[in-house]
């Protein structure tokens, strides 16, 4: 079992769409939460990071972490074409050194 | 605006080659690392360096090494290139103790070896 479980899709929505993506977790030592952006041959960039268990809003995304369930998504709403990307969740103990990252869900937002 | 630049982008290299991918950042962070890139496998961490001539092994260091000589620069070196070493190669770097844990990344390295 992999310690990070993220369905690599490929997921396609139409423009406006609300898009759910998620990542399951072993460790629980992981206490930092994060969501990678990245566009085609882009390194990835941070969307963004959750310390701990619940809910951060940032415009049209919104990161939620269940510490309990071990489980994080990540929601975009009223989602663009600009949105197409591949988004990587990445989680680390308190020590940034021990990141581990999923495979990436590939989306495309259809006009 | 920070950066961290990776000097080759595309590489093409023949099996039994030594290869140097080279990684600055202008951002005076400690933390710098290697991470290759495959589908399916997501990114897997080869190896880091928290410190000038520093460097610790991460998941996947056999087949490769690493220098540090200067804060700024952090060298991914393959000894003898193989075909299961054909993949994209990500430098990162962060601040040590930064506390979001963002890693700042960059464009890549394209590495085909045949």
């Amino acid at each position: 079992q992999k310690e990070v479980e993220q369905d690599p899709g490929p997921l396609s929505v139409p423009e406006g769409a609300i898009v759910s993506l998620n990542c399951t977790y072993s460790n629980s030592a992981f206490q930092y939460f994060m969501w990678y952006r990245q566009y085609s041959r882009k390194g990835p960039e941070l969307l963004m990071y959750t310390y701990s268990s619940g809910n951060k809003e940032d415009g049209r995304f919104t990161a939620q972490v269940d510490k309990s369930s071990k489980y994080i998504s990540l929601f975009i709403r009223d989602s663009q074409p600009s949105d197409s990307a591949t988004y990587l969740c990445a989680m680390s103990p308190i020590n940034n050194n021990d990141m581990r990252f999923g495979a990436g869900t590939r989306l495309t937002v259809k006009p | 605006d920070v950066k961290v630049t990776q000097s080759s982008r595309y590489l093409v290299k023949r099996t039994g080659e030594k290869v140097f991918l080279e990684c600055v950042q202008d951002m005076d962070h400690e933390n710098m690392f290697w991470y290759r890139q495959d589908p399916g496998l997501g990114l897997r961490l080869i190896y880091f360096s928290y410190d000038v001539k520093m460097k610790e092994k991460g998941d996947i260091p056999e087949g490769y090494s690493v220098s540090r000589e200067k804060k700024e620069r952090f060298s991914l070196i393959l000894e003898s290139a193989s075909t299961n070493q054909t993949s994209m190669y990500l430098c990162a770097s962060s601040l040590m103790g930064g506390n979001t844990g963002e890693l700042f990344f960059g464009e890549g390295s394209r590495l085909t070896v045949l």
